[in-house]
């Protein structure tokens, strides 16, 4: 049972590149969620989904889209990184309204 | 109003002892309020979540101390070990809303 699953673990793009980063989880979770995390400034929700089908905007959505494959699988993509999508990523899954959050280990991204 | 205010920012302890760490929100319409543990190089765990109808919730040497009428929780550490050095995060989430708020972080040292 391996949880909440990120790749890559860490990442360097140049500016202008375009990259997707992949979570998974195999709880059977209805929700997942998107954060960037850097320093001083907590966890910030870029995207998440309710359920299967649906995605929503969170605090921080620009310059990000999402896709919620299938119930295991909610991807995150940079159609063209900027140095100030430098962060730590985190896809996190809950099972219901109000419940636990489990994280991934974390995506290290620099954009150059 | 969906702000989570945290202090201190960081917070040096001796082995032994105590340590605090305060968080304060706006929202009324929270109704959940988790605590997260996070390694270097690791996501945020749960460590220990309360509800608005207690006062207080103990789990082993954490305790998370709740204040409704002043909109303020808190997590004591008892007896703080090394192994406890970490940032610590306060988050909130309403029953309606999707989105955990977190505070932006404290990071804990317990000196040997």
């Amino acid at each position: 049972n391996a949880g909440v699953t990120q790749t890559p673990k860490f990442q360097v793009l140049k500016t202008g590149q375009s990259m997707t980063l992949q979570c998974a989880q195999d709880m059977n979770h209805n929700s997942m969620y998107w954060y960037r995390q850097d320093p001083g400034m907590g966890l910030r929700l870029i995207y998440y989904s309710a359920s299967e089908g649906t995605t929503d905007k969170g605090e921080v959505p620009n310059g990000y889209n999402v896709s919620r494959l299938n119930k295991r699988e909610f991807s995150l993509r940079l159609e063209s990184a900027a140095p100030s999508q430098t962060s730590v990523y985190f896809c996190a899954s809950i099972v219901r309204i109000n419940t636990e959050a489990f994280f991934g280990q974390g995506t290290r991204l620099t954009v150059v | 109003q969906q702000q989570v205010k945290q202090s201190p920012q960081s917070l040096i302890v001796q082995k032994g002892g105590i340590s605090i760490i305060n968080c304060a929100y706006e929202n009324t319409a929270f109704d959940y309020f988790p605590w997260y543990q996070q390694f270097p190089g690791k996501g945020p765990a749960l460590l220990i979540a309360i509800r608005p109808d207690v006062s207080e919730k103990k789990e082993g040497r954490f305790t998370i101390s709740f204040n409704k009428s002043a909109k303020q929780f808190s997590l004591h550490i008892m007896d703080s070990q090394p192994g406890d050095s970490a940032t610590y995060f306060c988050a909130a989430k309403g029953h309606y809303g999707q989105n955990f708020v977190f505070g932006p972080g404290t990071r804990l040292s317990v000196l040997p």
